[in-house]
Formats: C-alpha cells, sequence, structure tokens
C-alpha cells in the first residue's frame, strides 16, 4: 500500500521562510515530487528528487532521505502568491500517489 | 504551445447516469493519466495511457474505463454515477514512456463533476 503523510495546514509571514515535511511508506519507489496547487487550478510542477541530497531551484528547495522515508520543501522569501497547497507525490511504475497536500497561508 | 486541456469545465449529473470526460494532452505528449480529487484531498491516480492501452490502474472499480485514440487524446467513462464521485477530475500528460528522470507530469484544469 501507500502512505504518505504531510501536515494539513501551516501559515507563514511574507518574506520568512516554511519548510513543508512529508513522510512517506510505499511499495515502490522511483523518485519524489512536489506540486503546488492554487485553489481551483491544476497542480503545476516544482521539483523533482529521485537521490538522496538537496535540489535547489531558485526560491524553493527540496531534500530527499530514501533510507528514511522523508522529503521537505523549502520555500524562501516568502511571497503573498505562495498561499496555495503544496502536494508531496511518490511516482511507483507509472502512477504517481499524492499526500492530502499542505495550506500554506503567507500573511503580510 | 496549448497545455492540456479538458472538457467540460463544469458537470452536474445524477446519481446512476453515465459521464465522459474528455482530455486533449500538450503538443508532443504521448502519455495520458487520470487522476480524482476529492474535496480537500490530493490526486487519487485511475489510470494512465500509452499508444492506446491501459498500462497500469489505481483502486478504482470497472465503472471506470477509459480510452486514448491515435492523436493520443483520451476519455475517461464513469457509469453509474454514486454521490461519492463527485469530485475535481484531472488528466495529466507526459512525454514517452519511461518512469525514469524528471519526467514531468503536466496537468490540467481539471473538470468539475457533480452528482446529485
Amino acid at each position: 500500500g501507500q502512505n504518505i503523510d504531510q501536515p494539513t495546514e501551516m501559515t507563514a509571514t511574507e518574506g520568512a521562510i516554511v519548510q513543508i515535511n512529508c513522510t512517506y511508506q510505499t511499495s515502490g519507489f522511483n523518485g519524489l515530487f512536489w506540486y503546488q496547487q492554487h485553489a481551483g487550478e491544476a497542480p503545476t510542477f516544482l521539483s523533482y528528487n529521485v537521490l538522496d541530497g538537496l535540489e535547489e531551484k531558485g526560491r524553493f528547495s527540496s531534500f530527499l532521505s530514501r533510507s528514511k522515508g522523508y522529503s521537505y520543501l523549502l520555500l524562501k522569501e516568502l511571497q503573498m502568491k505562495d498561499s496555495a497547497s503544496y502536494l508531496c507525490a511518490v511516482r511507483n511504475d507509472y502512477k504517481l500517489s499524492f499526500g492530502a497536500g499542505t495550506t500554506v497561508t503567507v500573511r503580510a | 504551445d496549448a497545455g492540456v486541456t479538458q472538457s467540460p469545465t463544469h458537470l452536474i449529473k445524477t446519481r446512476g447516469q453515465q459521464v465522459t470526460l474528455r482530455c486533449s494532452p500538450k503538443s508532443g505528449h504521448d502519455t495520458v493519466s487520470w487522476y480524482q480529487q476529492a474535496l480537500g484531498q490530493g490526486p487519487q491516480f485511475i489510470f494512465q495511457y500509452y499508444e492506446e492501452e491501459e498500462r497500469q490502474r489505481g483502486n478504482f472499480p470497472d465503472r471506470f474505463s477509459g480510452h486514448q485514440f491515435p492523436n493520443y487524446s483520451s476519455e475517461l467513462n464513469v457509469n453509474a454515477l454514486l454521490l461519492g464521485d463527485s469530485a475535481l477530475y484531472l488528466c495529466a500528460s507526459k512525454r514517452g514512456a519511461g518512469t525514469l528522470g524528471t519526467d514531468t507530469q503536466y496537468f490540467g484544469p481539471g473538470t468539475r463533476l457533480t452528482v446529485l
């Protein structure tokens, strides 16, 4: 089976840093993805990890530890437009299994 | 360059009816996946199509079926609708058959299905 856990909600101030954790237990693994989803819109790709370590992409970074079944997404220099749901997803064969998403609210 | 498109945007049906949702993949993409996203949840994988064949299926009953056409567009059919089928149905496309590498899936805007 697939079990992907992430916090339900997080709140942070504009300009701050927020870290969204994701833990997973899946029957197979060939990559972990992070997607951003604004209310009423499609998920958009943010980052991908398949090897242990940190991947940096502008204001967004993602970390993976396969031995611990753990990943995090780091959002730096938060902007109001970063208010959205952030989805952690594990790829197994051809399918993506998603967590329930973490709603991030950025306050002025 | 058009992204993934889906139709219709919204749909209202009653229990027991049948529905067909449509998806056109991003230009250059040949693989299409369908997901169901209930309110407040992450997307749940329904199935994936490549070369007009269903390659992998999630934990959904046979009431959910699909098709991929030679131009790579795809349809999702749901028979005998239940109240619990109310959700956002997302289509995602990617290039190629592999499961390695970034292999990014691009999502369409979704079809919001309401079953009364």
